[in-house]
């Protein structure tokens, strides 16, 4: 079975740009959770969606925001960007998406970005 | 997929020793315990779980500890081969909180051959 892929696997944007950045999951997860991980802050949580909908969000500005398709693919853009998003995003996804947590979840090779 | 500062903590052991790589949570409320290894210019790679209703869980080559009375976690690995070089994370999940995962800083682990 195929794992989480993500494209693309390198971006360079400039400040003020946007990007879009493509998580597909495992074949058959529905659960799909978006993290930033930079040297500074480490990896912290971005978002997560199961079921089209946001389930959970962490402690990002608005500039930051994502959507899920009905085949489980999901979506992150983010606007005006600033040179602090310069970041390695991971996508990971999980079958059953339970509400009470406590799935194993499986992360991508990572979209790098870099904001010049 | 370097993930780490330049304070990373690091372990250096001889291959073929045991590795023990330690972690401190801070939410009484996580009950879901998970280690991953990330290896530089992947994401990270799930090693093992642990619940919070056990206090030991074994895989091949690895145990988790879990001490939830003074909310420490640890992760030994038997017999440590060049292969596990790599930063080790360890990451909480409270109930009710979906996937939503909190991230330690890691540590890195290099063995020497």
């Amino acid at each position: 079975k195929a794992g989480v892929t993500q494209t693309p696997r390198y971006l360079i944007k400039t400040r003020g740009q946007q990007v879009t950045l493509s998580c597909s999951p495992i074949s058959g997860h529905r659960s799909v959770s978006w993290y930033q991980q930079t040297p500074g802050q480490g990896l912290q949580f971005l978002f997560e969606y199961f079921s089209e909908t946001q389930r959970n969000k962490g402690n990002f500005p608005g500039r930051f925001s994502g959507r899920q398709f009905s085949n489980s693919r999901s979506e992150m853009n983010v606007s005006t960007l600033e040179l602090g998003d310069s970041a390695l995003y991971l996508c990971a996804s999980s079958y059953a998406g339970l509400a009470g947590g406590r799935e194993t979840q499986y992360f991508g090779p990572g979209t790098r970005l870099l904001v010049l | 997929g370097e993930s780490v500062g330049l304070h990373l903590p690091t372990l250096s052991v001889q291959e073929g020793d045991n590795s023990i790589i330690n972690c401190a949570y801070s939410n009484s409320a996580s009950d879901y315990f998970i280690w991953y290894k990330q290896e530089s210019g992947k994401g990270p790679q799930f090693i093992i779980d642990i619940r919070s209703n056990m206090d030991k869980r074994q895989g091949q080559r690895v145990t988790v500890l879990l001490n939830k009375t003074v909310k420490h976690l640890s992760l030994q690995i038997a017999a440590t081969q060049p292969g596990d070089s790599a930063v080790y994370f360890c990451a909480e999940n409270r109930y009710n909180a979906g996937n939503m995962l909190t991230f330690g800083g890691g540590t890195r682990l290099m063995v020497k051959p």
